[in-house]
C-alpha cells in the first residue's frame, strides 16, 4: 500500500514570500491533516479535513496560511507571506473516516521550510 | 534528511538494555494515547496505543503504562537495538484531536 506523499520535501525561501506544499493521502482514507512541526516540538496540528470539508482549523493562522481539499483527496496548504517564524516540518497525515474511538494517523515524510 | 529535535531531551542506553521513555499528557479527560516513533526526515510512524480504561498495553518489545492519577505515560522497550534510535513522541487523543507532547531523543549505544 503506498504511503501518504508530500511534495516538495525541502524548500527555501525569503520571507515575505509564498510558498505552496502538496499532499496525496492514502487511497481511501476520508481524513487528511496538516501539521507543523518546529524544531524540538512535536507536531502542531493547522487543519483538518473530513472529505473536502474543514473539521478543525482553530490553530491555523488564517491571515496567512490557507488549505484547501477541493475535491476530497489531494491537498495544498499556502503560506502567503511567509515569515521566519514559519520555518519547520509541514506534515500531512491521513486516516480513515473516523467513526467512535479514534483512527489511526499515517504520516507522510514531511516538507522542511526554511524562512530566511 | 532533516534532523527532528536537535534540542530535545535526549535517552542514552546501552544496547540490548530495556529503554523507559516518559510522558507528562495535559487532558484528565483523553480517550486515547498513543507512542509515536519519528526517525531523521520521516514522519512519525505508530508505535503503540492504550485506552484511557486500561493501566498496561503489550506489544511486540514494548509496553505503555498509563497512569491516570498522576497524568503520567510512559513507553518501555525491551532490548533496545540500535534500530531503535530515533525521536519518540507520546500523543493524547481529545474527541478525535491528537494532541502530541514534547519529544525525546533515543540514542542506542553499540
Amino acid at each position: 500500500e503506498a504511503g501518504v506523499a508530500q511534495s516538495p520535501r525541502y524548500k527555501i525561501i525569503e520571507k515575505r514570500q509564498s510558498v505552496a506544499f502538496w499532499c496525496n493521502p492514502i487511497s481511501g482514507h476520508a481524513t487528511l491533516y496538516w501539521y507543523q512541526q518546529i524544531l524540538g516540538q512535536g507536531p502542531k496540528l493547522l487543519i483538518q479535513f473530513q472529505n473536502n470539508g474543514v473539521v478543525d482549523d482553530s490553530q491555523l493562522p488564517k491571515d496567512r496560511f490557507s488549505a484547501e481539499r477541493l475535491k476530497g483527496v489531494d491537498s495544498t496548504l499556502k503560506i502567503q507571506p511567509a515569515k521566519l517564524e514559519d520555518s519547520a516540518v509541514y506534515l500531512c497525515a491521513s486516516s480513515l473516516l473516523l467513526r467512535g474511538g479514534y483512527a489511526e494517523q499515517f504520516f507522510g515524510p514531511g516538507t522542511r521550510l526554511t524562512v530566511l | 534528511g532533516e534532523s527532528v529535535g536537535l534540542h530535545l531531551p535526549t535517552l542514552s542506553v546501552q544496547e540490548g538494555d530495556n529503554s523507559i521513555i516518559n510522558c507528562a499528557y495535559s487532558n484528565s479527560a483523553s480517550d486515547y494515547f498513543i507512542w509515536y516513533k519519528q526517525e531523521s526526515g520521516k514522519g512519525p510512524q505508530f508505535i503503540i496505543d492504550i485506552r484511557s480504561n486500561m493501566d498496561k498495553r503489550q506489544g511486540q518489545r514494548v509496553t505503555v503504562l498509563l497512569n491516570k492519577t498522576v497524568k503520567h505515560l510512559s513507553l518501555q522497550i525491551a532490548a533496545t537495538q540500535p534500530g531503535d534510535s530515533a525521536v519518540y513522541f507520546c500523543a493524547e487523543i481529545l474527541t478525535y484531536k491528537y494532541i502530541f507532547g514534547t519529544g525525546t531523543r533515543l540514542k542506542v549505544l553499540a
